[in-house]
Formats: structure tokens, sequence, C-alpha cells
């Protein structure tokens, strides 16, 4: 069975700080890939999202994403966090002929004004 | 645009009842999947709908079951409620064949007691 990991549980950043959150996948084969977060009070929001192509994604709010294959890893970047992006974090993969999505455990960010 | 709309917001059962969970997708969304998100951990596939009928099923027993109506709204059914059963249900909408983007709802926090 696939499996998502996300490296850290807990991140805590000061304002203008950069951030970047790992996340690897066990599954052989095509994938597609996504970021979601999870505001407080908030509803799960797609960041952004990888199906093929240019391994470097940007999605809302100022993040982009990097897809290494050869390294089953796609790890999510900011390089200046703002107070607003303080969020449950979740990375998440399907199989590329599959809508199944596998969460890993998410990664709590706080940013400190 | 309405998004995914779920209800009821919260809902407290005890051991042994049996809930309903309601979801309504997308608009221009025809298939439907639940996830269970437990507290501190990402969500976890329950299952999928689509033209009515379940396509594809997480690692959940059957007292997890479900329906797709003809106007692509669904129901989760859970019976004989456990305490592990208390988490936040989320219901997740795409278009079949189209996109594997998935759109969520805010969720239906169950406390089983």
């Amino acid at each position: 069975a696939q499996s998502v990991s996300q490296h850290n549980h807990h991140v805590i950043l000061s304002e203008a700080a950069s951030l970047e959150l790992g996340c690897n996948y066990s599954y052989g084969g095509t994938v597609n890939l996504f970021w979601y977060v999870q505001y407080p009070g908030q509803h799960l929001q797609l960041l952004l999202k990888y199906f093929s192509g240019d391994p470097l994604v940007k999605g809302i709010k100022g993040f982009e994403a990097e897809f290494i294959k050869s390294k089953f890893s796609f790890n999510l970047r900011k390089p200046s966090v703002q107070w607003s992006d303080t969020a449950e974090y979740f990375c998440a993969v399907n199989p590329g002929n599959d809508y199944k999505l596998s969460f890993g455990a998410g990664t709590t960010v706080t940013v400190r004004a | 645009d309405a998004g995914v709309t779920q209800s009821p917001t919260h809902l407290i059962k005890t051991r042994g009842q049996q809930v309903t969970l309601r979801c309504s997708p997308k608009s221009g969304h025809d298939t439907v999947s639940w996830y269970q998100q437990a507290l501190g951990q990402g969500p976890q596939f329950i299952f999928q709908y689509y033209e009515e009928e379940e396509r594809q099923r997480g690692n959940f027993p059957d007292r997890f079951s479900g329906h797709q109506f003809p106007n692509y709204s669904s129901e989760l059914n859970v019976n004989a409620l456990l305490l592990g059963d208390s988490a936040l249900y989320l219901c997740a909408s795409n278009s079949f064949g189209f996109t594997y983007e998935q759109y969520f709802g805010p969720g239906t926090r169950l406390t089983v007691t």
C-alpha cells in the first residue's frame, strides 16, 4: 500500500522566514501530487498540484513545490512567510489512474509576528 | 458557484447508534469521495461514489456504507458506532475523467460518547 510521509510535525517560524516542508511517498508508478492547506476553522483547500510536465509548480499565495521523481519527493516551499500562513499543511498523492488520495499526517506551521 | 456542502456540522451520538452524514458536491462535479480525519492525523479514504455506485473502498469495515443519488449528492452511513469513530468526516468531489483535483467540504464533526 502506498504511504505518504511528512517530515515535520510542527514548524515554528518568524515572519519573513523561508519555509520548506518535506513530503515523500512510496509508490513506484505515475502519481499525481498535491499540497492542501487547512487554515484554522476552515476546510481543506488546494495549494498546488502536479500531474505532469515542469517539476517545479507554483500555487496560490506564493507557494511552490518541486517534484523530484528519483527521490519520490514533493517538497513545499515559500521564500517569505506571513502570519496568515499559520495553518496545517497536508501532502497528498494518488496513482496516475486513480482518484483515491493518500494523505500524510500533516505539518502544523505556526508563524510568529 | 456553490462549493461542496456537508450537513450536519456537528453531531453527538452514543456507542451502538447509527449515523447518516450528507454531502452535496461542487456544481458540475459527479464524483464524491468520503474521508475520515481523526484528531492530529491526515484524512483517510473511506470510499468513492460515481454513477450511484461504490467505485473504490479504503480499509474501513462494512459498518461504513454509502449511497449516491441521481443528483450526485451522497450519504455516508455508519452503523454500530464505536468510540473510535469520533472524527471529522470530509466529503470531496471531482469531475470523473476530467481532473484528479478534489474539492473538499467543511466536514462533519462526529463525537461518539
